[in-house]
């Protein structure tokens, strides 16, 4: 079974971090890129950024987290780990992992999520 | 400010039609694909069309893709209670080499 299940909710205070991780599983880890994506309470999402598992964890950030986040890979547990570092109580949100898709004719989307990990940011 | 934009909000009666648009630009939607995702109340988005208008196995009929131009939209048909969520398009900016969603349509039935 194709599954990303990820870490369970978290609370922390403002200038804390955090570390949210994404176990995946039913497939080959390393072929597929992982995303991050963002919803705060009552919002849309928002793309962070992702990370090649299979290649050596390079990572592509959104331009607006770049600085204040970070995506790293343990292909040895098949796991993903998103770091939120400095945080704020706009921080406060769902994250959400999700597997690329990659498409024969079209350009690559999202075919899997995980079932998100809220954080919440509270003094 | 979404990159790609969605109306907040569509309703229809059960039974009915209604159309979800999302509106982008030449280096996204102009030049990319669109995918669809579904969010019902208190879950994970979940792949609804990809590739413009293909069906991923076990999404019905009643729903539908298309795009043209720099503009995409997804038709569903004969509306059902279960139906609302919210809906999301997604693409990739050339411009600012990101991947990019819509601010999100949600559907009242």
């Amino acid at each position: 079974q194709v599954q990303l299940v990820q870490s369970g909710a978290e609370v922390k205070k403002p200038g804390a971090s955090v570390k949210v991780s994404c176990k995946a599983s039913g497939y080959t880890f390393t072929h597929y890129h992982l995303h991050w994506v963002r919803q705060a309470p009552g919002q849309g999402l928002e793309w962070m950024g992702m990370i090649n598992p299979g290649g050596g964890g390079d990572t592509t950030y959104a331009q607006k987290f770049r600085g204040s986040v970070a995506m790293s890979s343990d292909a040895s547990t098949n796991t993903v780990y998103l770091e939120l570092s400095s945080l704020r109580s706009e921080d406060t949100a769902v994250y959400y992992c999700a597997k690329t898709a990659y498409y024969d004719n079209s350009s690559p989307g999202i075919d899997l999520w995980g079932q998100g990990t809220l954080v919440t940011v509270s003094s | 400010q979404s990159v790609l934009t969605q109306a907040p909000s569509v309703s229809g009666a059960p039974g009915q039609r209604v159309t979800i648009s999302c509106a982008g630009s030449s280096s996204s939607i102009g030049t990319y694909d669109v995918h669809w995702y579904q969010q019902l109340p208190g879950t994970a988005p979940k792949l609804l069309i990809y590739g413009n208008n293909n069906r991923p196995s076990g999404v019905p009929d009643r729903f539908s893709g298309s795009k043209s131009g720099t503009s995409a939209s997804l038709a569903i048909t004969g509306l059902q209670a279960a139906d609302e969520a919210d809906y999301y398009c997604q693409s990739y900016d050339s411009y600012i080499s990101s991947w990019v969603f819509g601010g999100g349509t949600k559907l009242t039935v």
